[in-house]
């Protein structure tokens, strides 16, 4: 059973409008969580994370909401560029940083 | 620094044949795990090491097994593969977050793609 959901396998935005990536998440024990974008033939490179004490944390162009009675959080792009074209997984862990759960991935191509 | 580098890049293996990968990193951290990655499906864990010396099993470790001598070195052993584990395998050591918020996060090597016959 998927702990952490990503329903929507791909999404296509115009570049300079905003990007919204999805995730829902089952287990009501994790405490943290984190976005990773990854490019074909790399690894997962963190882009940003949240604790379960806040619901907003934000990092330049990148703002992750956390929604905790509805296990949702929402990864947004403002603005999105072209170079955000990749595969977008969310992750939750919880006692500590250790185990990551990821979700199964969302590809996000951002066009001119 | 380097981060966390894998070896080899891409291996075909026959089943029922042996191989390493090798996983280093030069943070200097103490957690380091292995994941693999399977299309449609996000990162798994396969094992973890809190330190030197110091294994646990993850999520898959079934056909897998590790070994933590030193700080810097991680490698995953498949002592005899199968076609099932025909996958793109990642290395990560846990580390501070650079945005300075007191967080910690995973940090990926650029994987392993493996193709067992």
């Amino acid at each position: 059973d998927q702990q952490v959901k990503q329903n929507s396998p791909s999404l296509s935005v115009q570049e300079g409008r905003i990007s919204i990536l999805n995730c829902d998440y089952t287990n009501s024990m994790f405490d943290y969580f984190l976005w990773y974008k990854k490019y074909p033939a790399e690894g997962p490179t963190f882009l940003i994370s949240i604790s379960s004490i806040k619901d907003k944390n934000e990092d330049g162009r990148f703002t992750v909401f956390l929604n905790k009675s509805a296990k949702h959080l929402s990864l947004h792009i403002v603005p999105s560029q072209p170079g955000d074209s990749a595969v977008y997984f969310c992750a939750a862990s919880f006692g500590g940083y250790n185990k990551l759960i990821f979700g199964a991935g969302t590809r996000l191509a951002v066009h001119p | 620094n380097a981060g966390v580098t894998q070896t080899p890049k891409f291996q075909v293996l026959k089943t029922g044949q042996s191989m390493t990968l090798q996983c280093a990193q030069d943070m200097n951290h103490e957690y380091m795990s292995w994941y693999r990655q399977d299309p449609g499906m996000g990162l798994r864990l396969i094992h973890y090491s809190v330190g030197a010396g110091i294994t646990d099993q993850g999520e898959v470790p079934n056909g897998y097994n590790v070994s933590r001598s030193t700080t810097e070195d991680f490698p995953l052993r498949l002592l005899s593969a199968a076609p099932s584990q025909t996958s793109v395998y990642f290395c990560a050591s846990r580390g501070w977050t650079r945005t300075g918020d007191n967080q910690e996060t995973q940090y990926f090597g650029p994987g392993t793609r493996l193709l067992v016959l």
